[in-house]
């Protein structure tokens, strides 16, 4: 089994349309963070919502955290054609000692169709 | 915006040769890693670095594998012997002492062995 699982693998929709995320976990986590990848690039950081609390808002972005499911969402709302990408969801903490490595999950390809 | 910089953008290499991935990560920060993605999986973490010595790695940082802070800038990956298996692409990123881990990345070097 492997920590951090997003599904769907893949969403297609229109542009205007939401668009959500989800993503589990396996063990106990510090913070659970998403984060986007644009074809061939780098990863870029969007949001964290620490273990302690339910619901995170940024600008167009929506998470929640269930650390009894031990799963997360990520809601991307009124989508654009520019948030075409494949997003992450990673983990840290737990027992895993105070060096904060990252567990990435497998992603989600967002496409935006215009 | 300050951002992490990764040389060469694509290094292509035979099979046996040694490979030196290079990072410049945030000036400030004080915690750096290296994470690898082979194409269409799952990004996985490598190593961590802080205070001048690794603080963690993986099962993959097998002896092939070493990290250096030569300087007070740049943050390098050595592969000894390169491996076929050792395709992938290579993403550094870095952190500093207090943004709740947030990780910041590189636009990665994709190392391509033959």
């Amino acid at each position: 089994s492997q920590q951090g699982e997003e599904d769907p693998q893949a969403l297609s929709i229109q542009e205007g349309e939401n668009a959500t995320m989800n993503c589990s976990y396996k063990t106990s986590i510090n913070n659970l963070q998403w984060y986007r990848q644009n074809s061939g690039r780098g990863l870029v950081h969007l949001i964290l919502i620490r273990s302690n609390e339910r619901e995170k808002h940024s600008g167009r972005l929506r998470v929640t955290l269930d650390t009894s499911k031990k799963s997360s969402s990520l809601l991307i709302t009124a989508s654009r054609a520019a948030d075409t990408a494949s997003y992450f969801c990673a983990t840290d903490g737990g027992s895993g000692g105070s060096n904060y490595k990252l567990t990435f999950g497998k992603g989600t390809l967002l496409t935006v169709n215009p | 915006e300050p951002e992490v910089t990764q040389t060469p953008s694509h290094q292509v290499t035979q099979m046996g040769q040694e490979v030196i991935l290079r990072c410049v990560p945030i000036s400030n920060h004080l915690y750096f890693y290296w994470y690898r993605q082979i194409l269409g999986q799952k990004v996985e973490f490598l190593v961590s670095f802080y205070n001048n010595e690794i603080s963690e790695k993986s099962e993959i940082f097998d002896d092939q594998f070493s990290v250096e802070r030569p300087d007070g800038s740049n943050f390098t990956l050595k592969i000894r012997s390169t491996k076929l298996e050792d395709s992938a692409m290579y993403f550094c990123a870095s952190r500093d002492r207090v943004s709740k881990n947030i990780q910041y990345f590189g636009a990665g070097t994709r190392l391509s062995v033959l």
